[in-house]
């Protein structure tokens, strides 16, 4: 299994500001995820960020918006640009394991835009 | 592209009864995994038991068990004996074989259970 930590846990911004949030992992993996869940709602995914290329968003999520780096195996940050209230979320980060198949997860990042 | 539908957004259960969250999924594809996550209110995502579509076998994981349907699309979770730290938002989530581990899972809206004591 990986271990994932996020920094930071909480944050509380004024609209229009920018926050970064770092995501660690324990061990080396390819690929890295980033999700979005809105209040009460399902996880959306924003974007796979692979090590040395670009990140590929999903439909609805753009890189302006989202800016993601990847500068090694163990890390990455994803950038909130710009806030807005809706962008009050809890963000995740996630690496894929390559047996059997599961995903795990950071313990998220709760942004409260104000 | 993959779907994943949880019907019911709230279901609630006797301590120490058993009680079965029900996941529905679309999908073209013949190999896939299957997931039940649980996130508790310290919103960390737990993973309670996962499911390879081709297993005709049912997986358990000691007071947790799936009945996979296959030909039907439905992934069902049963939890026997609920306990208190069983209350929780669960996600039924589905993911490729396509691409290993860098496949991403969809996820179903999810479902809250509630434990009464």
């Amino acid at each position: 299994s990986a271990v994932i930590s996020q920094k930071p846990s909480r944050d509380i911004c004024q609209r229009g500001t920018s926050l970064t949030i770092q995501c660690q992992v324990d061990s080396q993996v390819t690929m890295m995820f980033w999700y979005r869940q809105q209040p009460g709602q399902s996880l959306t995914l924003i974007a796979t960020a692979n090590q040395g290329s670009e990140a590929t968003y999903e439909s609805g999520f753009v890189i302006d918006k989202f800016p993601i780096s990847r500068p090694n195996l163990t890390f990455s940050t994803l950038t909130v640009s710009n806030m807005s209230p809706e962008d009050s979320s809890i963000y995740l980060c996630s690496v894929g394991a390559r047996s059997p198949y599961e995903q795990y997860f950071g313990p998220g990042t709760r942004l409260t835009v104000t | 592209a993959q779907t994943v539908t949880q019907s019911q957004p709230e279901m609630s259960v006797q301590e120490a009864e058993t009680v079965t969250l029900s996941c529905t999924y679309d999908t073209s594809e013949s190999d896939y995994y299957l997931f039940w996550y649980k996130q508790p209110p310290s919103r960390q995502m737990i993973l309670v038991i996962r499911q390879e579509a081709y297993k005709q076998q049912n997986a358990t994981e000691n007071r947790f068990s799936v009945n996979f349907q296959k030909a039907a699309k439905s992934f069902s979770l049963k939890i026997s004996d609920s306990q208190l730290g069983d209350a929780a938002m669960y996600f039924c989530a589905y993911r490729s074989l396509g691409a290993g581990a860098n496949s991403k899972l969809t996820f179903g809206k999810g479902i809250t259970l509630s434990v009464r004591p």
